[in-house]
């Protein structure tokens, strides 16, 4: 199957402070891109989503930024809180009812 | 909406025994539902997509054979670890896609499969 099966990468960063992750996906064809936030022993959460003809998309206290050039996108978290602390995966796909392909995901650590 | 209910959440099994494991849509149609495996601190590996009414379609390296899916009706997907041996064991995860909104795809809580 797809997806990379490498140990996952951790963030830590201090309650308050703005976190960045940040992933890079892999097929230029992908037009849709979603972020995940998964807590241990649950599925994936919907957190924000963007599609290729943006580069900027802004939800509650999330921002994704997508460039396209380098095919990277990034997930801002601001005022970080405990709460945050998960596993971030980004995934993509060609066309909203493709395949959805996850990244290689990051442990997001914050200290009280 | 979009919810997807997954069951078992938890299943311990002999090897050599098969595990089913369950994913509905409660309130919406999902003609497509996708099946993903996951092991400790690793990302979601997308094994089958599976379509109502057809033949599941697989991603490389997984087995047919050992991982049934049946999808026959609009609301219930069903993946069936055949066989299952103490490799098999991870979490396993479902999801649905969804139209309307920007909820895409909604997953399921997960299987965690213990072969013993």
């Amino acid at each position: 199957g797809e997806s990379v099966g490498l140990h996952l990468p951790t963030l830590s960063v201090q309650e308050g402070d703005n976190s960045i992750i940040n992933c890079a996906y892999s097929n230029s064809a992908s037009d849709y891109f979603i972020w995940y936030k998964q807590e241990s022993g649950k599925g994936p959460q919907f957190i924000i989503d963007i599609r290729s003809n943006m580069d900027k998309r802004q939800g509650q206290r999330v921002t994704v930024l997508l460039n396209k050039t380098v095919k990277h996108l990034s997930l801002q978290i601001a005022a970080t809180q405990p709460g945050d602390s998960a596993v971030y995966f980004c995934a993509e796909t060609r066309g909203n009812t493709g395949k959805l392909i996850f990244g290689q995901g990051t442990t997001l650590q914050v200290k009280p | 909406g979009a919810v997807v209910s997954q069951h078992p959440s938890r299943v311990i099994c002999k090897s050599g025994t098969s595990v089913k494991i369950e994913c509905r849509s409660l309130d919406f149609q999902a003609t497509t539902m996708f099946w993903y495996r996951q092991f400790p601190k690793q990302s979601l590996m997308l094994m089958a997509t599976s379509n109502e009414g057809s033949k599941a379609t697989y991603e490389q390296g997984v087995e047919k054979d050992k991982f049934l899916i049946n999808h026959a009706s609009l609301t219930l997907s069903t993946l069936t670890v055949t066989s299952a041996h103490p490799e098999d064991s991870s979490f396993y995860i479902c999801s649905a896609h969804f139209e309307g909104a920007n909820y895409g795809y909604t997953f399921g809580s997960g299987t965690r499969l213990t072969v013993v």
